[in-house]
């Protein structure tokens, strides 16, 4: 069992109030990532990490931001939520170290933004 | 632009029988593919990798084959069990260093 948690599983928020969703590993995990995937469709990747002070944006636009100050930490924020935004996130992390390597995943966090 | 497409369509078999489920890919030769389970609500479990040097590998009741020709990935389950039934991803490392691409799935039911 992966040792990757995330807070809080399901969140009804009303628009425009900001908000973060939290990951985090025990693993000491370099690479994290974030996806954000709906219903009955694809993960797509919008915000990566190799280390602490790197954060990428993937290849999904995302209103969202990201940092990484510990190595095991890599929250997301959104700033002013919109109905749009509601989607289920999905945070991972991998070894980082053969280029190759599989991924972790946490158990989501289902977002709902009225 | 890279696609990965897997059978929308969900596959229905009887418990017992091996469940093939294909993954095809365009635009891309990549290095590797992965295959993950997802079950309802839930976050993807990786299950299996195989490098492009590979056509087979196998895990106990799983197997991958990989045609870098036909740009094609298999999935095998053989035995299936109810226990089973769940999403099967597969995934691409389109831009390197790690960054997955993932297709939408396919929906596997195992019926007693």
């Amino acid at each position: 069992e992966a040792d990757i948690y995330q807070t809080p599983r399901y969140l009804v928020i009303g628009t425009g109030k900001k908000i973060t969703l939290e990951c985090s590993q025990t693993m000491g995990h370099d690479k994290m990532y974030w996806y954000q995937q709906d219903p009955g469709m694809e993960l797509h990747l919008i915000h990566y990490s190799y280390g602490v002070n790197s954060t990428e944006k993937g290849d999904l636009s995302s209103e969202s931001t990201v940092s990484r100050i510990r190595t095991e930490h890599f929250p997301l924020t959104l700033e002013s939520a919109r109905p749009s935004h509601t989607s289920q996130y999905l945070c991972a992390s991998s070894e980082g170290t053969s280029g190759w390597e599989s991924q972790y995943f946490g158990p989501g966090t289902r977002l709902l933004v009225l | 632009s890279q696609k990965i497409e897997q059978n929308s369509e969900a596959l229905n078999i009887q418990e017992g029988k091996t469940a093939t489920l294909t993954c095809n890919y365009t635009n891309y030769s990549p290095a590797y593919l992965q295959w993950y389970r997802q079950d309802p609500g839930r976050g993807p479990v990786f299950l299996l990798l195989i490098r492009e040097n590979e056509k087979e590998k196998r895990k106990e009741r799983l197997k991958v084959t990989f045609d870098t020709t036909l740009k094609q990935s298999l999935f095998h389950i053989t035995a299936s069990q109810p226990a089973d039934s769940a999403t099967y991803l597969c995934a691409l490392d389109v831009g390197g260093g790690n960054k997955l691409t993932f297709g939408t799935g396919t929906q596997l039911k195992v019926e007693l």
